[in-house]
């Protein structure tokens, strides 16, 4: 069974500040890991994943996420928050059998951006 | 490129009726997945297609069904609606570990 925390419903930053979105995930098989991002009204957008390949994955607008294994975690960062970065952050994760067929969700976090 | 196309985007349905959403995939993308988003209990997974083959399922009651056609495209049906339904249904297709979302039918079960 797989299983994702995110640590901190809501985070605030301010503008041009560190992002840092916390995730842990369980899993029994070699996970996949995603990070998506929602904003009002709208489907999710993948901001990257994880497929164990390389463990610092980089994806769009600036955002990257690095897995470790060890400490059982796939925390996203962005160095300088942009006000349009405001939206629900979702971690997910699969096993290598679903892909990315079949998705377990944490419950989001929700990044508020501070003029 | 069409993306993932959901229909319609706001749907409202009384207490014991039923309904039908529909989702078009990508051109190309043979597996289609289904998912309900709401306040309480986030995003979960409903079911997935590939083929029209039900591949997996995900922890919801008989009346939550799908179904997969020949060109890739996917309806879910809800029978006896109940208010606990009201959520934002994501459909999300995917091939060679690319998946995208549609941008969702927003149920409202009044």
């Amino acid at each position: 069974a797989q299983s994702v925390t995110q640590l901190g419903s809501h985070v605030s930053v301010s503008e041009g500040a560190l992002v840092l979105l916390r995730c842990n995930y369980s899993s029994s098989v070699p996970p996949y890991l995603f990070w998506y991002v929602q904003y009002p009204n709208q489907g999710l957008q993948l901001l990257l994943k994880y497929t164990s390949a390389a463990t610092l994955v980089k994806g769009i607008n600036g955002f990257e996420a690095e897995f470790k294994k060890s400490e059982t975690s796939f925390h996203l960062t962005k160095p300088s928050a942009h006000m349009s970065d405001a939206a629900e952050y979702f971690c997910a994760v699969s096993g290598p059998l679903e892909g990315a067929q079949k998705l377990v969700f944490g419950q989001g976090t929700r990044l508020t951006i501070n003029p | 490129k069409a993306g993932v196309t959901q229909t319609p985007r706001y749907l409202i349905k009384t207490r014991g009726q039923q309904v039908t959403l529909s989702c078009s995939p990508i051109s190309g993308h043979r597996s289609v997945s289904w998912y309900q988003q709401t306040p309480g209990q986030g995003l979960q997974f409903l079911f997935e297609y590939f083929s029209e083959t039900q591949r997996n399922k995900g922890n919801f009651p008989g009346r939550f069904s799908g179904r997969q056609f020949s060109n890739s495209r996917s309806e879910m049906n809800v029978s006896t609606l109940e208010l606990g339904d009201s959520a934002l249904y994501l459909c999300a297709s995917s091939a060679d570990r690319k998946v995208a979302f549609g941008s969702g039918t927003r149920l409202t079960v009044v």
